[in-house]
């Protein structure tokens, strides 16, 4: 059974990079039917998708964090990464990894790690 | 941007009770929708995707409905385990995007 676990620092600085990595266990990140993805959750507040990767690399990040946000793949192929940076207070948010998977026409979230909380503060 | 606007931002029902939720998309999004639900301090659990395909292992009191612009989210039988916050995220354009969440409360 696929399982998903973010890991990374909880604290970081404003101005910082925040770097965080999705660990993907018992599968790939090979498999031609699925996205790897990235979603933020502020506190109290609902959810941001910030980006998507495939296997071959390619990526699609929201526009609104396009200038500040990288996500890329580990050669393991089971790990994915977000950096994202010139952190700010604003960014403060539980980071959560996803798959976005394919069944027929539809590429939907459907595993999702249980989230890393990381807070920007001096 | 495809905004998603869901209505109530909240209620309240009891034990039994049939509910619905709506979610209204700013364009036409065809079947590209999906549900998810949330209990405070867990990552969302995935629910529906096709606007109205459960999930394996989803309770069948669960169902979804709708195309186009406007979509539900019905329990048919709430139960306590329902008592969370429900989002819908459409996924037929980048940048994919989340309704604002229902909660749903115990009366």
């Amino acid at each position: 059974q696929l399982h998903l676990q973010e890991s990374g620092p909880g604290l970081v600085k404003p101005s910082e990079t925040l770097s965080l990595i999705c660990n993907v266990f018992g599968g790939s990140i090979g498999n031609d039917k699925d996205y790897w993805g990235w979603i933020r959750q502020p506190p109290g507040t609902g959810l941001e998708w910030i980006g998507t990767i495939y296997r071959d690399g390619v990526t699609y990040i929201n526009p609104s964090l396009k200038s500040r946000v990288v996500i890329s793949l580990g050669s393991s192929k089971t790990q994915f990464f977000l950096n994202v940076n010139s952190m700010t207070v604003a960014d403060t948010a539980v980071y959560y990894c996803a798959r976005r998977h394919n069944i027929g026409a539809h590429w939907s979230f459907d595993i999702w790690g249980p989230g890393i909380l990381v807070t920007v503060s001096s | 941007d495809v905004q998603m606007t869901q209505s109530p931002s909240s209620l309240s029902a009891s034990i039994g009770d049939r509910i619905t939720i709506t979610c209204r998309a700013s364009e036409d999004i065809m079947r590209y929708l999906a549900w998810f639900q949330q209990t405070p301090g867990k990552a969302p659990k995935s629910l529906i995707f096709g606007a109205s395909i459960l999930y394996s292992g989803v309770p069948s009191r669960f169902s979804g409905g709708g195309s186009g612009t406007d979509f539900t989210l019905t329990i048919s039988s709430l139960q306590p385990e329902d008592f969370a916050t429900y989002y819908c995220q459409q996924y037929r354009h980048y940048p994919l995007t989340f309704g604002g969440g229902t909660k749903v409360e115990i009366k």
